[in-house]
């Protein structure tokens, strides 16, 4: 079954401990992306992929890092999560990048406590 | 960088009506403009998208207009059902060595039976 699939799904976690949620795609798609999702705000981009070893911030990079070492995986680290970095977060894939249909994962709710 | 608005961000119709949503964009380079649903606790799929080229399209009972010149689109959901109850939301993005897709806020879509 083609899909995204992200882990964890849940996270609690304390202020600066380090954290790392994965994403994974077996559709081959070169392009991924990762975003956040706070009520009243929609959703934002946080950094995209658009093949191994080629990354690009988003719209709100700041305090996030990503890597894609491998076309499946695009991971998002959380070097010293803070509060304000509670949120639900989207991991998405597509063949490539815009125009093409972006396919989202479940979602990752994290609360940084 | 691309700037979305989109309106309203609550909308409830009764079962039959239509429902209209409109975004704005700002960079005139944007050449895709999907629109995204998001039943509530899941990810957000793909209903219906539009490329700069086409100034309308239809798929059953959705259909997305697009002036490039104003810089604004719009859904048009026909024949509502409760079904259609959902966060909706418009993006935009692509056009040149833009490989962003930037979100509206979204759009509470009740459809009262």
């Amino acid at each position: 079954e083609a899909q995204v699939t992200q882990n964890p799904r849940y996270l609690i976690t304390v202020t600066g401990k380090k954290l790392t949620v994965t994403c994974s795609q077996n559709m081959n798609h070169e392009y991924m992306s990762w975003y956040r999702q706070d009520p009243g705000l929609g959703l934002r981009q946080i950094y995209y992929s658009m093949n191994v070893e080629v990354t690009d911030k988003g719209d709100v990079p700041e305090g996030y890092k990503v890597s894609r070492k491998e076309k499946r995986n695009f991971p998002l680290i959380l070097e010293s999560p803070s509060p304000n970095q509670t949120s639900l977060y989207f991991c998405a894939s597509s063949l490539q990048g815009p125009p093409y249909e972006q396919y989202f994962g479940p979602g990752t709710r994290l609360t940084v406590t | 960088g691309e700037n979305v608005e989109q309106h309203p961000s609550t909308l409830s119709v009764q079962e039959g009506d239509s429902a209209v949503i409109k975004c704005t964009y700002s960079d005139s380079a944007s050449n895709y403009f999907p629109w995204y649903k998001q039943e509530l606790g899941k990810r957000p799929q793909l209903i219906i998208d539009i490329r700069s080229n086409v100034g309308e399209k239809k798929d059953q009972r959705i259909a997305v207009t697009l002036n490039k010149t104003a810089k604004h689109f719009s859904l048009h959901i026909t024949e509502t059902q409760p079904e259609d109850s959902a966060v909706y939301f418009c993006a935009a993005g692509g056009g040149g060595s833009n490989y962003k897709l930037t979100f509206g806020k979204g759009t509470l879509l009740t459809v009262n039976p």
